[in-house]
Order: C-alpha cells, then sequence, then structure tokens
C-alpha cells in the first residue's frame, strides 16, 4: 500500500515552454504532498509543501511563480515549471505524508527534467 | 534548525563483508530518524525509522539502525553486504512541527565489490 505514481519519468523541452509533472496517492487519500528537487550526486532539496485545496508553502528562495504547484484534490499534486531554461533541468520527485508524521512519507519515482 | 551530517560521501565495500554508515543529526529534543536508499533515477524507499522506544531498529533488507542519544547519531548497519545493495542512501530527520517537512543528509554513495 500507499503507493505514489509520478508522471512523466523523463521530459525533454524546450527553453521557454511549461512542464507539468503529476504526482498521483493510489491507494490514499494525501492531504500533504511535498516537491523536491535533486542536482546530480547531490541530496533532496525541498521546494515546497503542497497542501489540498490551499496554496502551497515554498521554501526560502524558490521562486512560487516559476515553480506552480497545485494540490486540487486529496489524490493529484501537480508542479508545472514554467518558461523553464537550461538551468532548471533536474531530477523532481515529489513525496506524500502517509497519515501522520509516524506512517513516514512515501516517494514517487522522480522525472528527469531537461530542458534544450 | 534541525540537520544532519553523513560525513561519509563515498563508501566501496566487499560483497559478503559488513557495512556501517553513518548518520548524525542536530536538533534540539529527539526528532524521527529515517534512512532511506536511491537507486540511479529513482526515488527513494524507506528502509527504517525512528520514533520511539527500543534504539536498535529493524529494517527491510536486512538492515538494521541504532538510535545514540549521547552521540546524536542514527547509524545504519547490515552484517553482510549484497551487491544489489549498491545504492545511494540517505539519512532523513523529521520534526513533528514545522509542517512535518523532512531534512536530508548529503547522502552516501555505496558501492560494492564483488
Amino acid at each position: 500500500g500507499a503507493v505514489v505514481s509520478q508522471h512523466p519519468s523523463r521530459v525533454i523541452c524546450k527553453s521557454g515552454t511549461s512542464v507539468k509533472i503529476e504526482c498521483r496517492s493510489l491507494d490514499f487519500q494525501a492531504t500533504t504532498m511535498f516537491w523536491y528537487r535533486q542536482f546530480p550526486k547531490q541530496s533532496l532539496m525541498l521546494m515546497a509543501t503542497s497542501n489540498e485545496g490551499s496554496k502551497a508553502t515554498y521554501e526560502q528562495g524558490v521562486e512560487k511563480d516559476k515553480f506552480l504547484i497545485n494540490h486540487a484534490s486529496l489524490t493529484l499534486s501537480t508542479l508545472t515549471v514554467t518558461s523553464a531554461h537550461p538551468e532548471d533541468s533536474s531530477f523532481y520527485i515529489c513525496s506524500a505524508r502517509v497519515g501522520t508524521l509516524n506512517y513516514g512519507y512515501t516517494f514517487g519515482s522522480g522525472t528527469r527534467l531537461t530542458v534544450v | 534548525a534541525q540537520s544532519v551530517t553523513q560525513p561519509d560521501i563515498h563508501i566501496t565495500v566487499s560483497e559478503g563483508a559488513s557495512l556501517e554508515l553513518r548518520c548524525n543529526y542536530s536538533y534540539g529534543a529527539t526528532p524521527y530518524l529515517f534512512w532511506y536508499v536511491q537507486s540511479p533515477g529513482q526515488g527513494l524507499q524507506l528502509l527504517l525509522k525512528y520514533f520511539s522506544g527500543d534504539t536498535l531498529v529493524q529494517g527491510i533488507k536486512g538492515f538494521e539502525a541504532e538510535f545514540k542519544r549521547s552521540q546524536s547519531s542514527f547509524n545504519l548497519r547490515k552484517p553482510s553486504v549484497h551487491w544489489s545493495d549498491a545504492a545511494e542512501y540517505f539519512c532523513a530527520v523529521g520534526l513533528t512541527g514545522g509542517g512535518n517537512k523532512l531534512t536530508f543528509g548529503t547522502g552516501t554513495q555505496l558501492k560494492v565489490e564483488l
């Protein structure tokens, strides 16, 4: 149980275009989801916390207008990278908190974004 | 703010040898502690977690970790490593407040020699 599905797994887009990444909880309801960015050979950096039905909370230094997060339902959160540039190329991972913190977090399989 | 330190960036062990990956945290109280494993190009899989109680925690794939409050450590161990254990390992700290966010260490890349 507690599976998070993330799509697409890989995407290549042109500079200036927008890309949407989906994160779905398949067998549970996720009121809170998290979006991370991971640079090669580095750790995960939290970008924002997504709460169902409310605005996302962004970490310091993360551009809200560039990384749009929508959490319109209890099973779906989306991250849209707007006007993408090559420096946005990275590995993006979502996770969902299952129940209370004691249950831990379930992670999606990640999305490799390449902006050319 | 809490922080997590994984002192070893890379570790190489022979298959069948024992393994210990180090993790130290900085926080005023006892945090929730996690170990995750990540294969290349994949998401993270939870190995084990500690919240309270027995300080020796058993996880999946034969891994265990021991919480030592006096040393602010939560080291991951495995008695006999398999070639399939080669991956990136992350220690993480979670708090009950502050949005229940996880803070990750920088990771340890494990290489297993056959």
